[in-house]
C-alpha cells in the first residue's frame, strides 16, 4: 500500500508570499498530524486531525497558518504570508496512538 | 509541560553495541516511542513501550522504566546504515507525540 504522500518535496519562496503543502495519509487512517522540523531538532506538532475535525491546534500560529482536511482524507497546510523563520521541513503523518507513518516532508526555504 | 532529554551525539564503531538514553518529564504518561531518521529522510517508527521492561525487535531493543521516567534504545551489531538521528517521543493520553531533540549516531568503520 502507498505510504503517506506529500507534495511538493521542495519549495523556495520569497518572504511575504503564500505557500501550501498537501498531504494524503494512509488509506483508512483517521488521525492525521502536521509537524514542523527545524534543522537539528525533533518534529514539533502543529495540528492534529481526527477525521475532518482539528482536535489539537494549540501550537498552530493561527495568524499566518491555516489547515484543512476536507472529507477527512487529504489535508492542506497553508502559510500566508511566509516569514524567514518559517524555513523548515513540514512533515505529515498518519497512524495510531502507538506508531506514526511519516511522509517524506516538504522542505520549505523562505528567502 | 513536557520535556525530554537525550544526548545530542553518540559515536560507535561497526559491530559494537550502543545505548541511547532518554529521560522525560510529563504528566499523564502513556508510553515512549523511538523513531529513526536518516539525513533528508522521514522519521520511521522503531518501537513503542507502554510497560516497564525490554522490547526486542531484531538488532534493536527498547527499554522503559516508568518509575524512573527513563528509557533507552539499544542497537546491537552496529552497521554503517545505522548512522542516523534517533528520537524518543512521549505519548500523553490521546495527544500527539512530543519528540525529543534527537541523538545523532555516527557509526565508524
Amino acid at each position: 500500500e502507498a505510504g503517506v504522500v506529500q507534495s511538493p518535496r521542495y519549495k523556495i519562496i520569497e518572504k511575504k508570499q503564500p505557500v501550501a503543502f498537501w498531504c494524503n495519509p494512509i488509506s483508512g487512517h483517521n488521525t492525521l498530524y502536521w509537524y514542523r522540523q527545524n534543522l537539528g531538532q525533533g518534529p514539533e506538532l502543529l495540528i492534529r486531525y481526527e477525521n475532518e475535525e482539528a482536535v489539537d491546534d494549540s501550537q498552530l500560529p493561527k495568524d499566518r497558518f491555516s489547515a484543512e482536511r476536507l472529507k477527512g482524507v487529504d489535508s492542506t497546510l497553508k502559510i500566508q504570508p511566509a516569514e524567514l523563520g518559517d524555513s523548515a521541513v513540514y512533515l505529515c503523518a498518519s497512524g495510531t496512538d502507538y506508531g506514526y507513518t511519516f511522509g517524506s516532508g516538504t522542505r520549505l526555504t523562505v528567502v | 509541560g513536557q520535556s525530554l532529554e537525550q544526548p545530542s551525539e553518540v559515536t560507535a564503531v561497526e559491530g559494537a553495541i550502543v545505548q541511547i538514553n532518554c529521560t522525560y518529564q510529563t504528566s499523564g504518561f502513556y508510553g515512549l516511542s523511538w523513531y529513526q531518521q536518516h539525513d533528508g529522510g522521514a522519521p520511521t517508527f522503531l518501537s513503542y513501550n507502554a510497560l516497564d521492561g525490554l522490547e526486542e525487535t531484531g538488532r534493536f531493543s527498547s527499554f522503559l522504566s516508568r518509575s524512573d521516567s527513563y528509557g533507552y534504545l539499544l542497537l546491537q551489531e552496529l552497521q554503517m546504515k545505522d548512522s542516523a538521528s534517533y528520537f524518543c517521543a512521549v505519548r500523553k493520553g490521546r495527544r500527539a507525540l512530543t519528540f525529543g531533540s534527537g541523538t545523532r549516531l555516527q557509526v565508524q568503520p
